[in-house]
């Protein structure tokens, strides 16, 4: 079946530092890949999206490119800051099925330092 | 603001107890989820319903129950067969049709807790 296999972590990285966190993915067709932000004690939030092959999606600094040729959607950010310490979920949904539910990453804990 | 709400923040259950977490929506989405989340493993589906009076076990569906009378409304009981239910429950909304509806939005979430 369909899976998501993102970098374990914790990353810690001291402020400006750049971020890069891994995912790959497995899928029979062609999913849409997301990243989402979890802040402690929260739910999560959608970070960015892309739906095809080559699309980037892009927020608040934070990118991610959607490579089918490696099967890869890595989350890259240039100048990380103290407030963008929370967990960080990797996912896919499969574009056949609307309605069915996301794979998720098991997420990868980024902690950044002053 | 349209959005998601989940209540209560936190829940307490005593063995043998059954306990329901609310979820409410007023996105006018579809489809509605329950995810469970537990330290290091990611979200697990639970339960899912794509439209009203309907609902389909996720992969982690032992021990739960579900709900849809409403489309606003996804009930999720805990029961007393569901062993180890100590984890952080997320409840979830997508549209069913037309874009953006591979996007899920989710709750705050309830963390519930075994006394």
């Amino acid at each position: 079946g369909d899976s998501v296999t993102q970098m374990e972590g914790p990353v810690t990285l001291s402020e400006e530092a750049f971020l890069t966190i891994n995912c790959t993915y497995t899928a029979t067709g062609y999913p849409s890949l997301f990243w989402y932000v979890q802040y402690p004690g929260e739910g999560l939030q959608l970070l960015l999206k892309a739906t095809k092959a080559d699309d980037k999606g892009s927020n608040k600094g934070f990118e991610a490119t959607y490579r089918k040729e490696t099967t890869s959607f890595h989350l890259e950010k240039g100048s990380v800051q103290v407030s963008d310490s929370a967990v960080y979920f990797c996912a896919l949904s499969d574009p056949s099925q609307a309605g069915t539910a996301l794979i998720f990453g098991k997420g990868t804990t980024l902690s950044v330092s002053s | 603001d349209g959005g998601i709400t989940q209540s209560p923040k936190y829940l307490f259950r005593k063995e043998g107890q059954n306990v329901t977490l609310s979820c409410e929506q007023n996105l006018n989405h579809d489809a509605m989820y329950w995810y469970r989340q537990d330290p290091g493993q990611g979200l697990r589906l639970i339960y899912y319903s794509q439209i009203v009076n309907d609902f389909q076990k996720g992969d982690i569906a032992e021990g739960y129950s579900v709900s849809r009378e409403k489309k606003e409304s996804f009930p999720l009981t805990v029961t007393s067969a569901q062993k180890n239910p100590t984890a952080f429950y997320l409840c979830a909304s997508s549209v069913n049709r037309g874009p953006p509806w591979e996007t899920q939005y989710f709750g705050p979430g309830t963390r519930l807790l075994v006394l």
